[in-house]
């Protein structure tokens, strides 16, 4: 079956750690995002990458970073620096053709105490 | 104002009742447009795409207005199961493209 992973789904750390969030994908997209939802608002962009090996900010970039050495993964990692990084983090694709359709991993919910 | 805009409800409605939801952005860039649908503490799963010709899956029908720039979506004979929160989505392209969502209009279906 294609589709997205991500793990783990949830994720306890303790503040001034550093975490890493995985997102893996076989639809063979090409395009990769990394948003942030906390309640009441809307999906925040993060970071995404359209291609491997290149990846922009989105609007709340500060605090984490990415890497896309491979098509299929796009890992997130949750710095120290970020103020406030308990949140449910969503990696989503798609391909790069006219229909842009994103599809969604099932999330990771990160709690920092 | 926010370049995606939704009514966050909820909507209350009885089994078997048409519920329509709008959607209004802001930039005139926008070129693609969908509804997600979004269960408690799930993640988003696309519903449906919005065509400018309107389209229509099952008991779901999308509709785009451009020259009011808001989009629509309708739902006939609720089901207790349609029950979520309903995202608007907007593709904006002008030289990359970007995602911007709305907050999502939540929708309880009562027995």
């Amino acid at each position: 079956d294609g589709g997205i992973t991500q793990s783990p789904k949830y994720l306890f750390r303790k503040e001034g750690q550093n975490v890493t969030l995985s997102c893996e994908q076989n639809l063979n997209h090409d395009a990769m995002y990394w948003y942030r939802q906390d309640p009441g608002q809307g999906l925040r962009l993060i970071y995404y990458s359209q291609i491997v090996n290149d990846f922009q900010k989105g609007d709340i970039a500060e605090g984490y970073s990415v890497s896309r050495e491979k098509k299929e993964s796009f890992p997130l990692t949750v710095t120290s620096a970020q103020k406030n990084p308990t949140a449910f983090y969503l990696c989503a694709s798609s391909a790069a053709d006219w229909t842009y359709e994103q599809y969604f991993g099932p999330g990771t919910r990160l709690t920092v105490t | 104002r926010k370049e995606v805009e939704q009514d966050p409800g909820p909507f209350n409605v009885p089994e078997g009742a048409t519920v329509a939801f709008n959607c209004t952005y802001s930039n005139s860039a926008s070129q693609s447009f969908f509804w997600y649908r979004q269960d408690c503490r799930k993640e988003p799963k696309l519903l449906m795409s919005v065509y400018s010709s309107g389209n229509e899956d099952g008991r779901f029908t999308a509709q785009l207005n451009r020259a009011s720039q808001y989009i629509s979506l309708l739902i006939r004979d609720s089901k207790l199961s349609d029950s979520a929160t309903y995202l608007c989505v907007v593709m904006v392209s002008s030289g990359t493209y970007k995602y911007i969502f709305g907050t999502g209009t939540r929708l309880k279906v009562l027995a």
